[in-house]
């Protein structure tokens, strides 16, 4: 089946450093890619989604200079936590569409900012 | 704007027996699709089941299977036949169906039900 590959599983990094979490499509193309955050004990909210070869468009209330998306190719999409702070300790969830009413999901990265 | 209620924050069923977890949603749409998700320790997502809201016909997957109420707004998923590795957070999800013109769909989900199977 269709598969999200994502990396790094997890992540601990300083506050005010920057932090890379990339989702690859292995066996399909993905034009777009959906980056959700979950809290500990909550929900999956989504923060943005990316189009290749297009600006992402994010949710209201989130921060596109903060969270940097880039999707330059049909099978990479990447979220950048810029300037980290402990209160973007979250997990980290990509997902893509490989058919039109199919989702598959990234493995989840969890993020501590210390 | 759609929404997805969960109301049931926390279950717990006996191994082998049956449980049922409710969701409901709100949309003014007429064509999408309703999901149901599990996240397990691991925090990997994985279907469980998908409804098409144009079939009559609830879905079934094995021991999975749901009660589609269209005009209720209702999407309930019973378990049978509960096993251990069935203890995980279950969530809902609706997804409009692809608007020709439009963007993809994101899928909106509610918060969850937390599902302890009891040996």
């Amino acid at each position: 089946g269709a598969v999200v590959s994502q990396h790094p599983s997890w992540v601990i990094c300083k506050s005010g450093t920057s932090v890379k979490i990339e989702c690859r499509s292995l066996d399909f193309q993905a034009t777009t890619m959906f980056w959700y955050r979950q809290f500990p004990k909550q929900s999956l909210m989504l923060m943005a989604t990316s189009n290749e070869g297009s600006k992402a468009t994010y949710e209201q209330g989130v921060e596109k200079d903060k969270f940097l998306i880039n999707h330059a190719s049909l099978t990479l999409s990447t979220l950048t936590v810029t300037s980290a702070h402990p209160e973007d300790s979250s997990f980290y969830i990509c997902s893509a569409k490989p058919t039109l009413r199919s989702y598959t999901f990234g493995s989840g990265t969890r993020l501590t900012v210390v | 704007a759609q929404t997805v209620t969960q109301s049931q924050p926390e279950m717990s069923v006996q191994e082998a027996e049956t449980v049922t977890l409710s969701c409901t949603y709100d949309t003014s749409e007429n064509n999408y699709y309703l999901f149901w998700y599990k996240q397990p320790p691991s925090r990997q997502m994985i279907l469980v089941i998908r409804q098409e809201a144009y079939k009559q016909q609830n879905a079934t997957e094995n021991r999975f299977s749901v009660n589609f109420q269209k005009a209720a707004k209702s999407f309930s998923l019973k378990i049978s036949d509960s096993q251990l590795g069935d203890t995980a957070m279950y969530f809902c999800a609706f997804m409009k169906m692809w608007d020709y013109g439009g963007s993809q769909g994101n899928l909106i989900f509610g918060k969850g039900t937390k599902l302890s199977v009891k040996p």
